[in-house]
Order: structure tokens, then C-alpha cells, then sequence
């Protein structure tokens, strides 16, 4: 059974350029939730789809966007990047909401120079 | 909000030991606590899921308990291995409307001695 995969795994953007970042849930997991894991602040919550729906955002400026696909498929898009946003950004699936727990993928590194 | 707190941050300790990393949390509406291991530069591997119904998860020399009205869970790792070296954290899944995905802490980063 195939896990989470992200891609690509490595990205390296320049400061006011946009990135589009990509994960494919595991094959039925309806669920994606995307998190930014950084040194100083650990991993936090950007925000969660489900059925192509957005569900829950976190704390994050409108600069961070995402959408899921009819396949589950989702994508992150970060625009007018700032040094700030260079980070871990980890993709994790999840058959639904309530007590279901999360499969994360091996992550996208983004460092903006 | 919620806030989940690790203790200790770090622990080095000699292969073959016992030992206890410990975690936190504010709110005890959560659906379910889970455990996760971060080698290096890679991604989460889930260790144990613990519902918010259950005491405690099982799985191999990984024992997990959870202890929701005051807010604590334990993991304990029997007859540790230098493999066992990583980031552990634990994350909780909070119940009720406006649910925000999982709330971490910042981990515990645990180095085996050989």
C-alpha cells in the first residue's frame, strides 16, 4: 500500500516568487491537512481539506493556499514567498474526521533565498 | 487554546535502558492522542494512535498511555536501541466544532549511546 507522497522533496525559490507544493493521499484517504515545521516555532498547522473541501485553517497569512482535487490529490501554494517561509512542509492523510490518526508523507524542504 | 508541552526536551542515555518521555496537554477535548517519530530531515512515522476512550497502545517495546482528565500521556520504550535515536512527539487531535487539525509539542530529541 502506497504512503503519502510529496513532491517535490527539495524547492529552492527566490524571495516574491510563488511555489506550488503537491501531495497524493494515501488511496482512500479522503482527508489532507498540510503543517510548516520550522526550528524556532516546530510544527504548526496550515490547514485541512476534506472531499475537496477546506475544513480548518490555521493561524497563517493569506499568502498560504491550498485546494484538494476529486482524487484526494492537494496542493499548497505559497505566494510572494519571504525568507521566513523557509521551512518543512509536511503533507498527512487521514481516512476522515473524529478519531481517525494522521499518515504524514517525507515532506517538501523550501528555502527561499 | 490547546498547548502541548514534551519533557524532556532532550535525553541521551545508554543502549538497554528503560525510559519515559512525557507529554501534556491544556484541553481534554481531544479525540485521540498520537505518537510519532522524526529521524533527521524526513517525515513523521506514526507510532501509536491512542483514542480518547483508551488507556493505553501497544506495540512491540512501545507502550503508550493516556490519562485524559489530567492531561498527560507517557510513552515508554523498553530496552532501548541506538536505532531508537530520533525527534518523538506527541500530538493531539481536539474534539468539538472548529477543530484545527493536530497540535503538537516540540518534541523530544533522544540519542541512544552504543
Amino acid at each position: 500500500k502506497a504512503g503519502v507522497t510529496q513532491t517535490p522533496r527539495y524547492l529552492i525559490k527566490t524571495r516574491g516568487q510563488q511555489v506550488t507544493l503537491s501531495c497524493s493521499p494515501i488511496s482512500g484517504h479522503r482527508s489532507v491537512s498540510w503543517y510548516q515545521q520550522t526550528p524556532g516555532q516546530g510544527l504548526q498547522f496550515l490547514f485541512e481539506y476534506f472531499s475537496e473541501t477546506q475544513r480548518n485553517k490555521g493561524n497563517f497569512p493569506g499568502r498560504f493556499s491550498g485546494r484538494q482535487f476529486s482524487n484526494s490529490r492537494s496542493e499548497m501554494n505559497v505566494s510572494t514567498l519571504e525568507l521566513g517561509d523557509s521551512a518543512l512542509y509536511l503533507c498527512a492523510s487521514s481516512l476522515g474526521g473524529g478519531p481517525y490518526g494522521y499518515t504524514f508523507g517525507s515532506g517538501t524542504r523550501l528555502t527561499v533565498v | 487554546k490547546q498547548e502541548v508541552t514534551q519533557i524532556p526536551a532532550a535525553l541521551s542515555v545508554p543502549e538497554g535502558e528503560n525510559l519515559v518521555l512525557n507529554c501534556s496537554f491544556t484541553d481534554s477535548a481531544i479525540y485521540n492522542l498520537q505518537w510519532f517519530r522524526q529521524d533527521p530531515g524526513k517525515g513523521l512515522t506514526s507510532l501509536l494512535l491512542i483514542q480518547s476512550s483508551q488507556r493505553e497502545q501497544t506495540s512491540g517495546r512501545l507502550n503508550a498511555s493516556l490519562d485524559k482528565s489530567s492531561g498527560r500521556s507517557t510513552l515508554y520504550i523498553a530496552a532501548s536501541q541506538p536505532g531508537d535515536s530520533a525527534t518523538y512527539l506527541c500530538a493531539v487531535r481536539r474534539s468539538g466544532g472548529g477543530a484545527d487539525g493536530l497540535t503538537f509539542g516540540k518534541g523530544t530529541h533522544l540519542i541512544i549511546q552504543p
